[in-house]
């Protein structure tokens, strides 16, 4: 059974940093890329950031890039999200997805997300 | 980057009648994209990918349909537990991966 398992969110001044991380299992995680979504309260669905199943190629949303550092750790079947200078538009539900091919396409499971709060 | 519009914004439907989504691109995908249902409180769920197939355990009631820049998401018999928002999203041109601002269908 697939299983994606959300954890590091919270509530952080702005300017500050946070690292999402992402506990895979249930398949075999260097054979897909995994992304990062997320979805301010309210509102719809924005891509963040992916990696591609061998962890060599990451790809990042104009809004984030340059501040957001995705990673991923095989040998703990464990994807990161390296967030910094947080913004209060960067308050949003977090959602790891598992995609559906090595490189970034589309997301055939997703974890149940962990919320991000930046506000002083 | 490929704006996705989807249009309605809201959807009203009675049990058991069919419910037409649509997603507009600001240019051609060529079939790739995908259908995401999310109900409140959950994450997404995929339904469809490559415009028409569906994902696994997905009822044969959801169907997608089109190509170049506009596609269809049909519900062909509306069921109570389909109230949701639906997503379209394009992934031809990237990145960015681009989402649709999602339709709401509600149960009449």
């Amino acid at each position: 059974e697939v299983q994606l398992v959300e954890s590091g969110g919270g509530l952080i001044q702005p300017g500050g940093s946070l690292r999402l991380s992402c506990a895979a299992s249930g398949f075999t995680v260097s054979d897909h890329a995994m992304n990062w979504v997320r979805q301010a309260p309210g509102k719809g669905l924005e891509w963040v950031s992916g990696v591609s199943g061998s962890g060599g190629h990451t790809y990042y949303a104009d809004s984030v890039k340059g501040r957001f550092t995705i990673s991923r750790d095989s040998s703990k079947d464990t994807v990161y999200l390296q967030m910094n200078s947080l913004r209060a538009e960067d308050t949003a539900i977090y959602y790891c997805a598992k995609d559906a091919f090595m490189y970034p396409a589309f997301c055939d499971f997703w974890g149940q997300g962990t919320l991000v709060t930046v506000s002083s | 980057e490929i704006v996705l519009t989807q249009s309605p914004a809201t959807l009203s439907v009675s049990p058991g009648d069919r419910a037409t989504l649509s997603c507009r691109a600001s240019q051609a995908v060529n079939g790739n994209l995908a259908w995401y249902q999310q109900k409140p409180g959950q994450a997404p769920r995929l339904l469809i990918y490559g415009t028409s197939t569906r994902a696994t355990g997905i009822p044969a009631r959801f169907s997608g349909s089109g190509s170049g820049t506009e596609y269809t998401l049909t519900i062909s018999s509306l069921q109570s537990e389909d109230s949701a928002v639906y997503y379209c999203q394009q992934y031809n041109n990237w990145p960015p991966w681009t989402f649709g601002q999602g339709t709401k269908v509600e149960i009449k």
